[in-house]
């Protein structure tokens, strides 16, 4: 299995209040990504890396920011929490070039 | 902009039947599908990869084929078992810069005894 552990596995909120993710690799792969997986919506991107430092939006990203200051961890915020954020997070990895991107184990997350 | 579909949602199949599971897209200029497995409240797993290039792969008792042109991909499961029940999901990689995959919902497969 790829090296891709996530942090916390569970977690339950209350609206309004911060919440990060953490998405840690061993692999030293170049990109990262943020999925948020919803019955009837299937799996979509909220955010993604190709560097360190270097990140952009995927297709909704309202409501959350990114960071990646080393290779091996990019985080993902809510800044003020929501009840629609209520989801399981996946984060991703894939290398540079035509490659397989493998997930990770994901977040359930619950904003009450 | 990319879309990607799988039909039907879900299926429901005897222990050791062959079966196909259909993946169509509507955008050709791709650079690779991939088929991922996902058992409940688990991750995805990544079963196998098709470049744009390639026909198919197979992988012991998965075979994957991809006819760009047309835009489908077919994942043919040899010999099914109970073991196999899962939701499988196809996703292409689109081309083009620091390209994403998109998703389709996926077939939900129950093999039966």
């Amino acid at each position: 299995d790829a090296g891709i552990t996530q942090s916390p596995r569970h977690k339950v909120t209350e609206t309004g209040t911060p919440v990060t993710l953490r998405c840690h690799q061993t692999e030293n792969h170049r990109y990262m990504y943020w999925y948020r997986q919803d019955p009837g919506h299937g799996l979509r991107l909220i955010h993604y890396s190709y560097g360190v430092k270097d990140t952009d939006k995927g297709e909704v990203s309202d409501g959350y920011s990114v960071s990646r200051s080393k290779t091996e961890d990019f985080l993902l915020t809510l800044e003020s929490a929501t009840s629609s954020q209520t989801s399981v997070y996946f984060c991703a990895i894939r290398e540079t070039g035509y490659n397989e991107q493998f997930f990770g184990p994901g977040t359930r997350l619950t904003v009450l | 902009k990319q879309e990607v579909t799988q039909i039907p949602a879900a299926l429901s199949v005897p222990e050791g039947e062959n079966l196909v599971l259909n993946c169509s897209f509507t955008d050709s200029a791709i650079y690779n599908l991939q088929w991922f497995r996902q058992d409940p409240g688990k991750g995805l797993t990544s079963l196998l990869l098709i470049q744009s290039s390639q026909r198919e792969q197979t992988s012991g008792r998965l075979n994957a084929s991809l006819d760009k042109s047309s835009g489908r991909s077919t994942l043919y499961i040899a010999a099914s078992q109970p073991g196999d029940s899962a939701t499988y999901l196809c996703a292409v990689r689109s081309t083009g810069a620091n390209s994403k995959l998109t998703f389709g919902k996926g077939i939900t497969l129950s093999v039966r005894p």
